[in-house]
């Protein structure tokens, strides 16, 4: 059974940084594209990020390009971890924050086909 | 948002709704996937469709996708209680190299 946990969401500061987990587990890993997605207060889904099997590919949103970096760990001691680091966090930050796993990494035709409970951050002084 | 959803749609039980997912040339109408997820609060999102058409294993069969042009649509037939939530399309936008969602249409069974 495919899991997804995120963890790291919290209170931070303006201009401060966060870094997001997301642990997985029941699929080969190392084999499937990742991202993150976010959906803050009363608004819908918004994609945020996307890394590549490997970790060799990068994509982000422009309203965090610059600020976050998503990174992944494919190794079984870290227990397969997606991450994402934000800084220069704003106001506008403030939102759940999902993992998903992509279906493929042909942009094409990808969909996100397994999504984690999310993890709330929120950005405030 | 790149996809334009309706805020709400509603039905009685049984009934059938419909939910439209307006896009562009560069999205939706440049044969680019689209695909449907259930987002319950506080739930991880669920996918529903997936390649406009296609159910994944364990979705009930009262819900089906189409496309014609830059629109696609997800039809609920026999609606229940549990379809309750809000339903999100999802492509790929080519001109703007970003996967993108709708708006959202939140359900309701009267």
């Amino acid at each position: 059974e495919v899991q997804l946990f995120e963890s790291g969401g919290g209170l931070a500061q303006p201009g401060g940084s966060l870094r997001l987990s997301c642990a997985a587990s029941g699929f080969t890993f190392s084999g499937y594209a990742m991202a993150w997605v976010r959906q803050a207060p009363g608004k819908g889904l918004e994609w945020v990020s996307v890394i590549s099997g490997s970790g060799g590919t990068t994509y982000y949103a422009d309203s965090v390009r610059g600020r976050f970096t998503i990174s992944r760990d494919n190794s079984q001691s870290s227990q397969n971890t997606l991450y994402l680091q934000m800084n220069s966090l704003r106001a506008e930050d403030t939102a759940v924050y999902y993992c998903a796993r992509l279906s493929t990494m042909t942009v094409a035709a990808a969909f996100f086909d397994y999504w984690g409970q999310g993890t709330l951050v929120t950005v405030s002084s | 948002s790149v996809l334009t959803q309706p805020p709400s749609v509603s039905g009685a039980p049984g009934q059938r709704v419909t939910i439209s997912c307006t896009g562009s040339s560069s999205n939706i109408g440049a044969g680019y996937g689209v695909h449907w997820y259930r987002h319950l609060p506080g739930k991880a999102p669920k996918l529903l469709i997936y390649d406009k058409t296609n159910r994944p294993s364990g979705v009930p069969d009262r819900f089906s996708g189409s496309k014609s042009g830059t629109s696609a649509s997800l039809a609920i037939t026999g609606l229940q209680a549990e379809d309750e939530g809000d339903y999100y399309c999802q492509s790929y936008d080519g001109s703007l190299s970003v996967w993108v969602f709708g708006g959202g249409t939140k359900v309701t069974v009267l």
